[in-house]
């Protein structure tokens, strides 16, 4: 799986959109890239994941770059509860089942 | 609650003592996975069930560690001879049969402090 790189932290203002930006110079073509948070004492939980194109849903947008070496995730409307630690995951056809996690961003939302 | 479930969510042990973690996954689940997390890192692959069979096991996980999954529902892990360094957080997660999303359903863990 391709290695990924993000900020070691972020600060954001309550109610603001809140850009995390992940690279992964090295992904392949039939690599998706995943993004996952951790809110502190808790179980990591799945946010969003997209191969190519932008991915919206309920809790987030993923923007992948054209040339998917990198991608951003956006929290539209950020509140105190979206304090966690965000972490990007590459995943390959290869690695079946199973997620590498690094250190992710510890994006912590200020009132 | 139909989430994953572990117990217990708190270990306090001395070394060289033997404990024991459960893992209830989500009930149509076939796929669990154990990771292990130590502060300030991410978490790390263990192990990875499909129903009862065991396909995977990571480096990390030594021979004082064994895991179980006997019916293809509730898992355990076993950490025998406790040492200072296996002092963590210990996840489960759960995912659906059919074609693996990337989406896994993790637990609140178990946290292990060996002193």
């Amino acid at each position: 799986d391709a290695k990924t790189t993000q900020p070691p932290s972020m600060d954001c203002a309550e109610g603001r959109a809140a850009n995390l930006p992940c690279n992964h110079s090295t992904i392949s073509g039939n690599e998706y890239v995943y993004w996952y948070r951790q809110i502190h004492s808790q179980g990591p939980q799945y946010i969003i994941h997209g191969l190519k194109n932008n991915e919206t849903n309920e809790m987030a947008s993923l923007i992948i770059t054209e040339d998917r070496k990198s991608s951003t995730l956006i929290l539209p409307h950020a509140t105190l509860r979206d304090t966690a630690v965000y972490y990007c995951i590459v995943r390959g056809r290869g690695s079946n089942y199973k997620l590498t996690f690094g250190k992710g961003t510890l994006l912590t939302v200020n009132p | 609650d139909t989430g994953v479930s572990q117990d217990p969510r708190h270990k306090i042990t001395k070394r060289g003592q033997n404990v024991t973690f459960r893992c209830d996954p989500i009930s149509e689940h076939n796929r669990l996975y154990w990771y292990r997390q130590t502060l300030g890192q991410g978490p790390e692959f263990l192990t990875y069930f499909q129903n009862e069979a065991q396909l995977e096991k990571s480096r990390l996980l030594s021979d004082r560690f064994s895991a179980e999954r006997p019916k293809g529902s509730f898992s355990t892990l076993e950490i025998q001879r406790t040492e200072q360094g296996d002092s963590a957080m210990y996840l489960c997660a759960s995912s659906p049969e059919g074609t693996f999303t990337g989406e896994l359903f993790f637990g609140e863990g178990s946290r292990l402090t060996v002193l």
